[in-house]
């Protein structure tokens, strides 16, 4: 079955500063897509970025990267310059690209703090 | 954009009490989803439907039911509320395409008494 680890429940992070996310998924397809959503408290949870497991090239939104390692099953958001309106949930998710599977699998979040 | 709407923030109910939880599409999305989120569990997906009349159970269906009776709508339906009912949940729409990718409502804060 495919499983999807976000091993780190809370981290922080000074404003105008990085910070790494990390997500490890486990599946034996090769055909897949990887997804990071954001929900911020009391507020609507929204996608941040998606990445197809085919294409190498690692995806990009703006301050909002990921290093995708498909050889490593790993897939970490990395955020740059660090703003207040970043502090959310952060949920990694992926997809298994077979038949109509329309389903996600979701890690259990990790809660990002941004200190002024 | 696409908007998801639910037909209430906060909610609360007794126990044993029918409820109903509406959500509603407006970007012509074949497939909808309910989830249940507690904190510490992730998003747990209850059931989901991908056409009109059409339903499949997700992983905790037990204690709900579902109705689709317009594309543009999806019902989440406790037949018998309880007090492990209690919890926040989340619609979602995703068109047929590629990436499937999920749209979200705001949530529903349901508490069960």
């Amino acid at each position: 079955a495919q499983t999807v680890t976000q091993s780190q429940p809370e981290m922080s992070v000074q404003e105008a500063e990085t910070v790494t996310l990390s997500c490890t998924y486990d599946t034996s397809e090769s055909d897949y897509y990887l997804f990071w959503y954001k929900q911020p408290p009391s507020r609507q949870m929204i996608l941040v970025i998606r990445q197809e497991a085919y294409k190498q090239q690692n995806a990009t939104e703006n301050r909002f990267s990921v290093n995708f390692q498909k050889a490593a099953k790993s897939f970490s958001l990395k955020i740059s310059d660090s703003q207040l309106g970043d502090a959310a949930m952060y949920f990694c998710a992926s997809r298994l690209n077979a038949g109509n599977n329309r389903k996600l699998i979701w890690g259990l979040g990790t809660s990002l703090a941004v200190n002024p | 954009d696409v908007k998801v709407t639910q037909s209430s923030r906060y909610l609360v109910k007794r126990t044993g009490e029918k409820v109903f939880l509406e959500c509603v599409q407006d970007m012509d999305h074949e497939n909808m989803f309910w989830y249940r989120q507690d904190p510490g569990l992730g998003l747990r997906l209850i059931y989901f439907s991908y056409d009109v009349k059409m339903k499949e159970k997700g992983d905790i269906p037990e204690g709900y039911s579902v109705s689709r009776e317009k594309k543009e709508r999806f019902s989440l339906i406790l037949e018998s509320a309880s007090t492990n009912q209690t919890s926040m949940y989340l619609c979602a729409s995703s068109f047929w395409g590629v990436s499937y990718e999920q749209y979200f409502g705001p949530g529903t804060r349901l508490t069960v008494t």
